[in-house]
């Protein structure tokens, strides 16, 4: 099991739109429709953005949206603001019971 | 409000065993199927390590079967991680996540163990 592939890190000015690709496989985020983001701030508690691919959890802004095409998922946060400014981690399940994460990127906000 | 706080040796020799627990705070901790672990290398992204389920059942990531073991024990309302043979590529922060479906959405904040001499 490989981690998903992230890029290792994505910036942008207050107001625009970013988008962070998070790649894996056949038999993990190509093969389910069950991908998660999360949003890290260093020394606190990750937290759930999105699942299964585009839903969004309670209270999560909608200016986080999530989509998947083949083997690779995607992170859209339109409108950013300063407070995004953290580490953003993709996770896929990955059959057996067993899932996978990503890489992670640093998103800086310019 | 629920909360996972973590919690560890802080410390730990090579080749020694590294144990961290996961206290469940604000809830029972069998009201949920299944908890994970998850482990962050300094400078690196986080890696899923197993998960178990409120009665003990387990599945373990597969390269490190053979050194871990996960327990829980609903008394304390506690889950406990124990990794065995521990070398300095066992340093990290271990986190405790709950499941929700496919997905894991509650986080402790984690407990850093360091694995040094």
């Amino acid at each position: 099991q490989s981690a998903l592939t992230q890029p290792a890190s994505v910036s942008g000015s207050p107001g625009q739109s970013i988008t962070i690709s998070c790649s894996g496989t056949s038999s993990d985020v190509g093969g389910y429709n069950h991908v998660t983001w999360f949003q890290h701030h260093p020394g606190k508690a990750p937290t759930r953005i999105i699942y299964d691919v585009n839903k969004w959890p309670s209270g999560v802004s909608n200016r986080f949206s999530g989509s998947k095409s083949g083997n690779t998922a995607s992170l859209t946060i339109s409108g950013l603001q300063t407070e995004d400014e953290a580490d953003y981690y993709c996770s896929s399940y990955a059959g057996r019971s067993t899932y996978v994460f990503g890489t992670g990127t640093k998103v800086t906000v310019l | 409000q629920v909360q996972v706080p973590e919690s560890g040796p802080g410390l730990v020799e090579p080749s020694g065993t590294l144990s961290v627990t996961c206290g469940v705070s604000g809830d029972s901790l069998t009201r949920t199927n299944w908890w994970s672990w998850v482990r962050q290398s300094p400078g690196k992204g986080l890696e899923w390590l197993g998960q178990i389920d409120q009665d003990g059942g387990t599945n373990y990531s597969p390269p490190l079967r053979g050194r871990v073991t996960m327990s829980v024990d609903k008394s304390k309302n506690q889950l406990s991680l124990k990794l065995t043979s521990v070398t300095a590529a066992d340093t990290a922060v271990y986190f405790c996540a709950r499941h929700s479906g496919f997905s894991h959405d509650l986080w402790g904040q984690g407990t850093m163990v360091t694995v040094s001499s």
